[in-house]
Parts: structure tokens; C-alpha cells; sequence
């Protein structure tokens, strides 16, 4: 299994420039969710899902956007970059979102709006 | 929303020396996870935690779930250079949503 994998590892966009960030898992997990990771913040939770067809907004989900048509896809989109979208993006899935769950992370996709 | 305080912000410290981290919370949480990140990766789980009271060994790792549901710790013994990194702490209540703590940044010195 190559477990979660994310693309593309690094990105530059301009400010109001539109991208999709990709995640992917193979593990059959039904649980997927974004975070971001701000210096001195820990990790944020941007959107998740429970299931293919199914998402909700974590804590911080304003600008972006995400789908979940397949249960192995879990995109996540910046529908107008702004220079405070600049941060380091972590993908993650566990396998049906129980609280003993373990999530597995992605390696990141670090993302600098200019 | 929740939120984890987690101290210190940083350690450094020589190899060999034993190294203590906490993570503190207003809100009760129904699991701990301690995790490590290196540079350039995403986190990896170290301990998990599910009753409160538990105490829970991974090789030089040793992690506590508080009694009153609010707050873990993580202890490493002999450090190692390869400790290096970020530790975070997160908390769990319904589903899968996590809470990250700050994390803390460790540096080990030869």
C-alpha cells in the first residue's frame, strides 16, 4: 500500500489564482480530513469526511472548498488564493472515523500565495 | 472551539538526558495521541491513549492519560539524536475529529 499520498509537494500561487490540492489513499478508509499547519499552531482541521458523498466543515473552513465522489479521493480546493492561505497542508484518513481510530498523514503539500 | 495548551514550546537538551511534555485542556476528551513529526513529513502516531488513568509504553516513550480526562503527558528516557523534531499532543471526543496541541520542538544534543 502507498498509504496517503498527496500532490504536489510544493506550490506558489497569486493572490486570487485558483488550485485543487490532491489526496489519495489505497487503505479502504472511509474517514479523510484536511488540515493546515501554521508556525506555533499546531495542526487545523480545514474539512472532513465520513464517507464518499459526505463532508463537513472543521474549524477553520472558510476559502476552501472539498468533495468526496470516491471514498479513495478527497480534494481540496482554494477557490481564490489570499497571501493567509500560506501554509503547509496535511491530508489524513483513519479507517471509519471512530474516536480509537488511528489517522495516518500524508507527507504535506506546502503551499506559499504571493 | 477546544483547545490544548501544550508546554514547553521547546526543548534542547543532551543526549541521554530524559525529556517530560504535557498537554493541558479545558475540555474533556475521550482519547489522547501523541505524535512526532521529522522535518518535511507528516505527523506519525506515537501513543494512543483511551481510558483515563492509562499509562502506555512504546520502546523509550511512556504517555499518561489524566485521570480527569483534561490533560496527558509524554516522557522519553535516554534520548537519542534521532528524537529530534515536533511532538504534538491531540484530543478526540465523538468521531474523528482531532484537537492539536502547539507541539513541542526538541532538539538533542550529542
Amino acid at each position: 500500500n502507498a498509504g496517503v499520498t498527496q500532490t504536489p509537494k510544493f506550490q506558489v500561487l497569486k493572490t486570487g489564482q485558483s488550485m485543487t490540492l490532491q489526496c489519495a489513499q489505497d487503505m479502504n478508509h472511509e474517514y479523510m480530513s484536511w488540515y493546515r499547519q501554521d508556525p506555533g499552531m499546531g495542526l487545523r482541521l480545514i474539512h472532513y469526511s465520513v464517507g464518499a458523498g459526505i463532508t463537513d466543515q472543521g474549524e477553520v473552513p472558510n476559502g476552501y472548498n472539498v468533495s468526496r465522489s470516491t471514498t479513495e479521493d478527497f480534494p481540496l480546493r482554494l477557490l481564490s488564493a489570499a497571501p493567509s492561505q500560506t501554509s503547509v497542508y496535511f491530508c489524513a484518513s483513519s479507517p471509519n472515523g471512530h474516536g480509537t481510530d488511528t489517522q495516518y498523514f500524508g507527507p504535506g503539500t506546502r503551499l506559499t500565495v504571493l | 472551539g477546544q483547545q490544548l495548551n501544550q508546554s514547553p514550546q521547546s526543548m534542547f537538551i543532551q543526549e541521554g538526558e530524559d525529556v517530560s511534555m504535557n498537554c493541558t485542556s479545558s475540555s474533556i476528551f475521550n482519547t489522547w495521541l501523541w505524535y512526532k513529526q521529522d522535518p518535511g513529513e507528516g505527523p506519525v502516531l506515537l501513543i494512543a491513549l483511551y481510558k483515563a488513568g492509562e499509562l502506555t509504553s512504546n520502546g523509550r516513550l511512556t504517555a499518561q492519560f489524566g485521570i480527569t480526562r483534561k490533560d496527558s503527558f509524554l516522557n522519553i528516557s535516554a534520548s537519542i539524536p534521532s528524537d529530534v523534531g515536533i511532538y504534538f499532543c491531540a484530543g478526540q471526543t465523538s468521531g474523528s475529529r482531532l484537537t492539536f496541541g502547539e507541539g513541542t520542538q526538541l532538539t538533542v544534543n550529542p
